[in-house]
């Protein structure tokens, strides 16, 4: 397995303002995924950040709403840019641990107000 | 879209085996069934998984059935600290394929 950090833990945060979720991981992993989870709801991939390369988004996400950073194999970041009430979630980041599996961070709880 | 169907919740005594199950009927040979649970408040936590021989480890049993096209997660002696969304994913082998989570089931554990 692998032993996800992310900071911060949760924030509460006003609408128009942007906030940068960090993401460390204990060991190099190539393969690292951003994922939300809204209130009452599963989780849904953001996008997938390998060191050296362009984040790759999924449908409905855009580089400009969620940039994100991966400047080595142990570490990302992700920013939820000019926030509304509609961003209140939890951002999960995972890590490709081989060919088989992911491992997940403990998420960042994010309110919009 | 998820490619998995799974009941929306369960219940479940406390010492008993709790048994979830899953169809995915639409697994094609090369797809993976893997087993994640999300207790409150916290991130998905990985249990078990397989392709098309049972598998166990020190969290749980994964039963496939020999068409592959439905499985049973089992927890053997379930505690109170087994209440959790279980989700059963169908993924490709390989590097970077992407986890499509679906709605789960909501496990509860009552003493």
């Amino acid at each position: 397995s692998a032993v996800i950090s992310q900071k911060p833990s949760r924030d509460i945060c006003q609408r128009g303002t942007s906030l940068t979720i960090q993401c460390q991981v204990d060991s190099q992993v190539t393969m690292m995924f951003w994922y939300r989870q809204q209130p009452g709801q599963s989780l849904t991939l953001i996008a997938t950040a390998n060191q050296g390369s362009e984040a790759t988004y999924e449908s409905g996400f855009v580089i400009d709403k969620f940039p994100i950073s991966r400047p080595n194999l142990t570490f990302s970041t992700l920013t939820v840019s000019n926030m509304s009430p509609e961003d209140s979630s939890i951002y999960l980041c995972s890590v490709g641990r081989g060919q088989e599996t992911q491992y997940f961070g403990p998420g960042t709880r994010l309110l919009v107000l | 879209d998820a490619k998995t169907t799974q009941p929306p919740s369960m219940d479940c005594a406390e010492g008993r085996a709790a048994n979830l199950p899953c169809n995915h009927s639409t697994i094609s040979g090369n797809e993976y069934v893997y087993w994640y649970r999300q207790i409150h408040s916290q991130g998905p936590q990985y249990i078990i998984h397989g392709l098309k021989n049972n598998e166990t480890n020190e969290m749980a049993s994964l039963i496939i059935t020999e068409d592959r096209k439905s499985s049973t997660l089992i927890l053997p002696h379930a505690t109170l600290r087994d209440t959790a969304v279980y989700y059963c994913i169908v993924r490709e082998y390989g590097y970077g394929q992407n986890f499509v989570f679906g709605p789960g089931t909501r496990l509860s554990v009552l003493p």
